[in-house]
């Protein structure tokens, strides 16, 4: 089956650094990934929509300047947390599809955050 | 706005025990309804879907059925096993396919043998 890998896959950083977190589609080739934060014991919450070569299409609430998401490659989409603060710990998740409404989206294992 | 409610866990089964994990939602039009599951370390796997109303999605011994009367979407199977521990998310999406998926909180599951 389609498999989505993310790295790293916990990370723990100081306050008002960036932090690079990477998605990948391993087998198939994505049109469009997803990105999700996930709070303990709460659901996950879509952040953006990302589709190859053009520009993410964020959440109401999420900052655009604060999650840079870059969808350079059909393989490949990353998540920037620019000047992190320990509010932005969470669990961060990846997914991609072959195409956006047409596709089941294939999930990652998710990267945990802890800014200290 | 589309919201989806399922039972809080954590739920401990014996193995072989029969398994319910209610789900019910808010949603302004008429969505597909998901189950999903994600086995320890790894990430979330569809299990289950339903497009319409009366449709029973079904996987792996599970079956949940699409109730619009009561805007429900359970799942259940009959004999759990202890492969069967994970987390489960119930999710929705308006659009046709599953983008913009709307989840619940999840439900961890643990089959004790």
């Amino acid at each position: 089956g389609a498999v989505v890998s993310q790295h790293p896959s916990w990370v723990i950083c100081k306050s008002g650094t960036s932090v690079k977190i990477e998605c990948r589609s391993l087998d198939f080739q994505a049109t469009t990934m997803f990105w999700y934060r996930q709070f303990p014991k709460q659901s996950l919450m879509l952040m953006a929509t990302s589709n190859e070569g053009s520009k993410a299409t964020y959440e109401q609430g999420v900052e655009k300047d604060k999650f840079l998401i870059n969808h350079a490659s059909l393989t490949l989409s990353t998540l920037t947390v620019t000047s992190a603060h320990p509010e932005d710990s969470s669990f961060y998740i990846c997914s991609a599809s072959l195409l956006a409404g047409r596709e089941t989206q294939y999930f990652g294992p998710g990267t945990r955050l802890l800014v200290l | 706005g589309d919201s989806v409610t399922q039972m809080e866990g954590p739920v401990t089964l014996s193995e072989e025990a029969f398994l319910t994990i209610n789900c019910t939602y808010t949603a302004t039009g008429y969505p597909s309804l998901f189950w999903y599951v994600q086995y320890p370390g790894e990430g979330l796997q569809l299990l289950l879907k339903a497009t319409k109303a009366d449709d029973k999605g079904s996987n792996k011994g599970f079956e949940a059925t699409y109730r619009k009367e009561t805007t429900s979407f359970h799942l259940e199977k009959g004999s759990v096993q202890v492969s069967d521990s994970a987390v489960y998310f119930c999710a929705l999406s308006e659009l046709a396919g599953n983008e913009k998926l709307t989840f619940g909180t999840g439900t961890r599951l643990t089959i004790i043998p």
